[in-house]
């Protein structure tokens, strides 16, 4: 199996919205709705913000919204703030996860 | 607090063996699926191995790495064998809950192999 495809960098000003896209194929992100999102600062360890596709944990910002069309899904930052500049990945879960390449989302 | 706190990991030489270890606290660790992610330096995820809860049910990205688990001790492992450059990186334990979320994760743990 083939990693879901991110696109390396995405970037918005403060205030706006920003969409980040994952896609996959229909055996992966396509097939099930076992597609979550994670959060990763420089250093740190990743922090999931969204699971099962649009699900929000507790304590995550209403701002993070997740969706999924086809084999493609997509994670949607709104009202883009400073602290939201980090790195994102997406996965698809079976027993072994699959994890996307990774976004650098820059706040200009 | 749901926590797990990681050990071991450091500088190895090409063909030596290292044992990771994650302990974890705050939850029932026995009925929880556990995983270990690696992150090559600038690089990004990659998914090495999972266990079930019982432990009866693992897999791994290849013959080298072995996970396993003491539900007594509420802790994992991961054992790397012959260990190659390619090895180099940063070893997250994590939880994988409902099969669907890695929701809690530990520090991560270097290790550096060096020929």
């Amino acid at each position: 199996q083939s990693a879901p495809t991110q696109p390396p960098s995405a970037s918005g000003s403060p205030g706006q919205s920003v969409t980040i896209s994952c896609t996959g194929t229909s055996s992966d992100v396509g097939t099930q709705n076992y597609v979550s999102w994670y959060q990763q600062y420089p250093g740190k360890a990743p922090k999931l913000i969204i699971y099962e596709v649009f699900k929000r944990p507790s304590g995550v910002p209403d701002r993070f919204s997740g969706s999924k069309s086809g084999n493609t899904a997509s994670l949607t930052v709104s009202g883009l703030q400073a602290e939201d500049e980090a790195h994102y990945y997406c996965a698809s879960h079976g027993v072994s996860k699959l994890f996307g390449g990774g976004t650098k989302l820059t706040v200009l | 607090e749901e926590q797990l706190v990681q050990s071991g990991g450091g500088l190895v030489q090409t063909g030596e063996s290292l044992r990771l270890s994650c302990a974890a606290s705050g939850f029932t660790f026995q009925t929880f699926w556990m995983t270990w992610i690696r992150q090559a330096p600038g690089k990004g995820l990659e998914w090495v191995a999972g266990m079930s809860p019982d432990g009866t049910y693992k897999q791994s990205v290849g013959g080298r790495l072995t996970i396993s688990r003491d539900n007594a001790q509420n802790s994992l492992y991961l054992q790397i064998n012959s260990l190659i450059a390619d090895d180099t990186a940063m070893y997250f334990c994590a939880r994988d809950s409902g099969y669907s979320r890695l929701d809690c994760w530990g520090q991560g743990t270097l290790i550096t192999v060096s020929s």
